[in-house]
This record gives C-alpha cells, sequence and structure tokens, in this order.
C-alpha cells in the first residue's frame, strides 16, 4: 500500500492565522482526501483534491476556510485559515490503496489557542 | 444520507476475554466494509476489509468480521484480547459507486485491562 508522509505532525497556532498542511504520497494517486477528527470524535471528510481541477468540498466545508492545492499526483495541501480554537483538531490526508482500502497519514494535530 | 452506527462508546475487557464490536450501515446498495485501529498516539491502519465473496474476513492481529447483509452489518471480533488492543475502532463504509464517498462510525475505545 502507499506510503504517505504528513506534515507537520503537530503544531500550536494563534487565533486568526493560518496552516498549511502538507501531504506527499510515494506513489502517484488520482484522488487524495482530507478529514478532520475533531476530539474524541470520528473522521469527517472535508473534501477530494483531483489534480488538475478544483477540489470538491463536503457539506459544511468550504474553500475560503480549506482551500486545497494538488500540483501533481504525489502532492497535495491543505491550508486551515483564520483559524480559531474551535479549529483544533487532527487533519489526515488518505488515498485509496490498490488492493482496497484507505491508507491514511500520520496525521497533523493543530492546536488553536 | 448513508450512516454508520457503533453500538459502544467504549468497551473494557480484560485480557483473554471476547470481543464483539457493533457496527450497522444504513445503505441499500452494495458496499465495502473496513475496520480501522488508531492506537494511543498513532495513526489510522487497516485491520480488515470486505469487498466481496466470503462475509466471514479475517485481518491482522487475529481479528475477524462477519458481514451479515441482511442485518446490514459487520461486526469485529476476537476470541482472545490482549492488553495490546487497547485502541480506538472505526468501521467505515464506502457504497458503490465507491471512491470517495466513504463514511466512517463513530468509533469504539476498547481498554483491555492486564
Amino acid at each position: 500500500s502507499a506510503v504517505i508522509s504528513q506534515k507537520p505532525s503537530r503544531d500550536i497556532c494563534q487565533r486568526g492565522t493560518s496552516l498549511t498542511i502538507q501531504c506527499q504520497v510515494d506513489s502517484q494517486v488520482t484522488m487524495m482526501f482530507w478529514y478532520r477528527q475533531q476530539p474524541g470524535q470520528s473522521l469527517t471528510l472535508i473534501a477530494t483534491a483531483n489534480q488538475g481541477s478544483e477540489a470538491t468540498y463536503e457539506s459544511g466545508f468550504v474553500i475560503d476556510k480549506f482551500p486545497i492545492s494538488r500540483p501533481n499526483l504525489t502532492f497535495s495541501t491543505l491550508t486551515v485559515s483564520n483559524m480559531s480554537p474551535e479549529d483544533s483538531s487532527i487533519y489526515l490526508c488518505s488515498v485509496e490503496g490498490q488492493a482496497g482500502g484507505y491508507t491514511f497519514g500520520s496525521g497533523t494535530r493543530l492546536t488553536v489557542v | 444520507a448513508q450512516s454508520v452506527s457503533q453500538h459502544n462508546h467504549h468497551v473494557i475487557l480484560s485480557e483473554a476475554a471476547s470481543l464483539e464490536l457493533g457496527c450497522n450501515y444504513s445503505y441499500g446498495g452494495t458496499v465495502n466494509l473496513f475496520w480501522y485501529v488508531q492506537y494511543p498516539g498513532q495513526h489510522l491502519q487497516l485491520l480488515l476489509k470486505y469487498f466481496s465473496g466470503d462475509p466471514l474476513v479475517k485481518g491482522i492481529k487475529g481479528f475477524e468480521a462477519e458481514f451479515i447483509k441482511s442485518k446490514f452489518s459487520f461486526n469485529l471480533r476476537k476470541p482472545s484480547v490482549q492488553w495490546s488492543d487497547t485502541a480506538e475502532y472505526f468501521c467505515a463504509v464506502n457504497p458503490y459507486p465507491y471512491g470517495q464517498n466513504f463514511v466512517f462510525g463513530p468509533g469504539t475505545r476498547l481498554s483491555v485491562l492486564p
């Protein structure tokens, strides 16, 4: 299965600032997915990032708040903009594996103060 | 909209006890089913998956799950748990036509007492 490198692994940020999370995959993939895992909760899909087109956002998530880039088939970034304490979560990227199932990055633990 | 429910929020067992974690989904069509595990401080790992064929699937670390289509269920089992199984377990469903339509359950926290 694909190996995903995600960074930073954690960060503490001031409210009102922005953080960009990077996700690098060791193989070319068509779709990359960004999830949020709020404290004590399950994973929620933020958006799907396809190379060469705009990301597709799930209900409740908007591009202005979570802009996504997908410059090539192995890399994507998610930016959390104008952060507030409610954005404190773990953010994960994911790709679909060749044999099915989804592989997840190690996550970025974001704390907004 | 599709949803996934997990029967227990927190399960506490002693070592060597048997485990069954319930998972039900609401979707009438064809689905792929998954169980993921998240050990403390670590990232999500795929435990097992079901696409088709034998409804009893075996995963890593002695886990297995049974898909019962008539009950829309995909329960996770292990005959004898170990302290190292302490983790959060997530059931997930990917309905046809698959791809990004991937829904996670709320998770069940398993605590195994030594």
